[in-house]
């Protein structure tokens, strides 16, 4: 079955510092990546995409995110982290609709 | 241009007592979606729509209705509202499914009582 796994519920990392949250999926046969962010409040909108060719995609706001297939790895990464940048993350799997990882909710310290 | 709208933003229900949420989107999108997200859960999917007059069990539909009478609009009904079903819901549509980007709606806030 299709699935999606946030290993890390919650993250805090330093304002100015680098960022990882990671994502692993479990997909037959070749998945469509996607990762959003949910502000306190909010909807969710969409960060970036992976559907094929390069491995590395970026997306707005500064993030990227490396698809390994080997790993069944799907990891997002920012090098220098905003304190507005405190939000949840949610990182998905396309099926029938959107299967989401639990999410990861990021804190950033001053 | 609005994208996706959600009404009613919040409510409060007692046990027992029935309402119907109300999804709209101005994109023309084929596909719209009704998903649940609970703490610690992510978000799941409840039904969804791939067309006017069409709709399909997602992951969680037990408890809820839906109807897509009109292409723009998406609606999610609880017939006898449970406490389990306190919530946050959340609408989004895209042009085609699984793949194509999805577009949310602000999300509305369901307490029952």
């Amino acid at each position: 079955a299709q699935s999606v796994t946030q290993p890390d519920i919650h993250i805090t990392v330093s304002e100015g510092a680098s960022l990882e949250l990671r994502c692993n999926y479990s997909y037959g046969a070749t998945p469509y990546l996607f990762w959003y962010v949910q502000s306190p409040g909010q909807g969710l909108q969409l960060l970036l995409k992976y559907f094929s060719g390069d491995t590395l995609v970026q997306g707005i706001k500064g993030f990227e995110a490396e698809f390994k297939r080997s790993q069944s790895s799907f990891n997002l990464r920012k090098p220098s982290v905003h304190w507005s940048d405190a939000a949840e993350y949610f990182c998905a799997v396309a099926g029938t609709a959107l299967i989401f990882g639990k999410g990861t909710t990021l804190s950033v310290s001053s | 241009n609005a994208g996706v709208t959600q009404t009613p933003k919040f409510r409060v229900l007692k046990t027992g007592q029935s309402m119907t949420l109300l999804c709209a989107q101005d994109m023309n999108h084929e596909y719209m979606y009704w998903y649940r997200q609970d703490p610690g859960m992510g978000l799941r999917l409840i039904h969804y729509s791939v067309g006017e007059g069409t709709t399909a069990k997602g992951e969680v539909p037990d408890g809820y209705n839906v109807s897509r009478l009109k292409k723009q609009n998406f609606l999610l009904g609880l017939e006898s509202a449970a406490p389990s079903q306190t919530s946050v819901y959340f609408c989004a549509s895209s042009w085609t499914g699984g793949a194509d980007t999805q577009y949310f709606g602000p999300g509305t806030r369901l307490t029952v009582l």
